[in-house]
């Protein structure tokens, strides 16, 4: 499937270090989502934008940037992280309040 | 109390097994439920909607109490292929909230010959 997709798949990083993460969806949706998914821990849902309207900020660090240019794109921009911040950052995408979608995620390392 | 709430198991089962999982809620204003199916290493897919008069899809059952905040999924003569982590997920459902996806921590299965 190639509905949402995710660049790049693995990353590993430093704590200087700068970088960004992409998402891309092929459904016509209008809402977009960024999840962290930690080991034996639930996803957390970290930001949410619909119509490309920012409406969700779940307490994250302002070390993780979200940028939403259009309603098929979505970034997160990364700036000095932490080790624990080393997760699967997950993607998805829906029609406003219907089932969401995910992409296949970025395996995020922090050394 | 988390919000929601499911045994991780793991669960062990044969082939051919009936096998069971429950999830409870702690938000009583929920509005929307579902179950999703998360292979190892690999992004959670919906494997089905959760309605309050219950629903079945092939080998799969999903039922819904509300009175009890409970949803529970059945799965019928499991195969191989059904081992994977089932996510228990609940919507808010309302005005702002709606979108905001509340997972359980998933509850292992692995269905063995």
């Amino acid at each position: 499937e190639t509905g949402v997709t995710q660049t790049p798949r693995h990353l590993v990083m430093g704590m200087t270090n700068k970088k960004s993460l992409k998402c891309e969806q092929h459904l016509g949706h209008n809402a977009m989502y960024w999840y962290k998914q930690s080991a034996k821990k639930p996803l957390e849902l970290m930001f949410v934008y619909n119509f490309k309207e920012q409406t969700e900020n779940n307490s994250v660090p302002s070390r993780f940037s979200p940028e939403c240019p259009n309603s098929s794109h979505l970034f997160l921009h990364l700036h000095t992280l932490q080790p624990e911040d080393s997760a699967l950052y997950l993607c998805a995408s829906s029609q406003v309040a219907d089932t969401q979608y995910f992409g296949p995620g970025t395996r995020l390392t922090v050394l | 109390r988390k919000e929601v709430e499911q045994d991780p198991g793991p669960f062990n089962v044969p082939e051919g097994a009936t096998v069971a999982f429950n999830c409870t809620y702690s938000n009583s204003a929920s509005q929307s439920f579902f179950w999703y199916r998360q292979d190892c290493r690999k992004e959670p897919k919906l494997l089905m909607s959760v309605y309050s008069s219950g629903n079945e899809d092939g080998r799969f059952t999903a039922q819904l109490n509300r009175a009890s905040q409970y949803i529970s999924l059945l799965i019928r003569d499991s195969k191989l292929s059904d081992s994977a982590t089932y996510l228990c997920v609940v919507n808010p459902g309302r005005g702002t909230s709606y979108g905001k996806l509340t997972f359980g921590q998933g509850t292992i299965l692995t269905v063995h010959p």
